[in-house]
C-alpha cells in the first residue's frame, strides 16, 4: 500500500518567514510533485522531480523552490512567505516506469496560512 | 502547455440518478486521462483512468468516455449514492513526461 506523508497537516506562518514543507513516499517512486489547491482552480502544479537532485518548474513556480536530495523525499520551500501563498499544498508521487504516466498517489495535504 | 476545462463546477443529483462531468483538453498529444475523487478533508484518490488508445472504460457504476477528435472526455456515475458526494477532478497528461494538468473540479452532491 503506497504511503505518501507530509510533515504537517496545518501550519501558520508570518509574512516573510521561510517555510519548509516536507513530503516522503515509501514506494520507491521516481516522480514526485508539489501542487497547491485553491477552490475553483483545481490542483495547480508548482514543481516536479523525475529523479534525485532533478527538478522542473510546473505551472506556478514563482515564489517557490524545491529540493530532492533523496529519492523518497521532496521538499517545497517558500523563501519568503506571502499572504497569497495561503493555500492547501498537496504532494504526490508516481512510478517512472516506461509506458507512463501512471497513477499519482497523494499525501494528506498541508493547509498553510500566512498571516 | 496543456489546458483542461471541467464542467459543471457544481452538480446536485437525486440519489439513484446519473451524474455526468465533462472535460475538454487542448493538447492533442495527451494520452492519459485520469479521474480523481476527493472526499471532504481527504486526499484525492484515483477512481478510474483511460488511455488514448481506448474509447470507453467501465468499472461498476463508473464509466469514462474519450473522444480524441473533439478532445473531450467525460465521467459517468450511474445509480448515484450519498457516498458519491465529493469533489471530482479530471486531468490530462499533456505532450511529454509524467506530469498531469487538472481541471478545476466538480463538487457533486447526492441528495437522499
Amino acid at each position: 500500500d503506497v504511503k505518501v506523508t507530509q510533515s504537517s497537516r496545518y501550519l501558520v506562518k508570518r509574512t516573510g518567514e521561510k517555510v519548509f514543507l516536507e513530503c516522503v513516499q515509501d514506494m520507491d517512486h521516481e516522480n514526485m510533485f508539489w501542487y497547491r489547491q485553491d477552490p475553483g482552480l483545481g490542483l495547480r502544479l508548482i514543481y516536479f522531480s523525475y529523479d534525485v537532485k532533478m527538478k522542473e518548474k510546473g505551472d506556478i513556480p514563482e515564489g517557490y523552490s524545491v529540493s530532492r536530495e533523496k529519492k523518497e523525499r521532496f521538499s517545497l520551500i517558500l523563501e519568503s512567505a506571502s499572504t497569497n501563498q495561503t493555500s492547501m499544498y498537496l504532494c504526490a508521487s508516481s512510478p517512472g516506469l516506461a509506458g507512463g504516466p501512471y497513477e499519482q498517489y497523494f499525501g494528506p495535504g498541508t493547509r498553510l496560512t500566512v498571516t | 502547455g496543456e489546458n483542461v476545462e471541467q464542467h459543471p463546477s457544481t452538480l446536485s443529483v437525486q440519489e439513484g440518478d446519473s451524474a455526468v462531468i465533462k472535460c475538454t483538453y487542448s493538447d492533442s498529444a495527451s494520452n492519459y486521462f485520469p479521474w480523481y475523487k476527493q472526499e471532504l478533508g481527504k486526499r484525492p484518490q484515483l477512481i478510474i483512468d483511460i488511455r488514448s488508445n481506448v474509447g470507453e472504460k467501465k468499472d461498476q457504476r463508473i464509466a469514462v468516455t474519450l473522444n480524441k477528435t473533439a478532445k473531450h472526455f467525460s465521467l459517468h456515475i450511474t445509480e448515484t449514492q450519498p457516498e458519491d458526494s465529493a469533489v471530482y477532478f479530471c486531468a490530462a497528461s499533456g505532450a511529454a513526461g509524467n506530469k498531469l494538468t487538472f481541471g478545476g473540479g466538480t463538487r457533486v452532491l447526492v441528495k437522499p
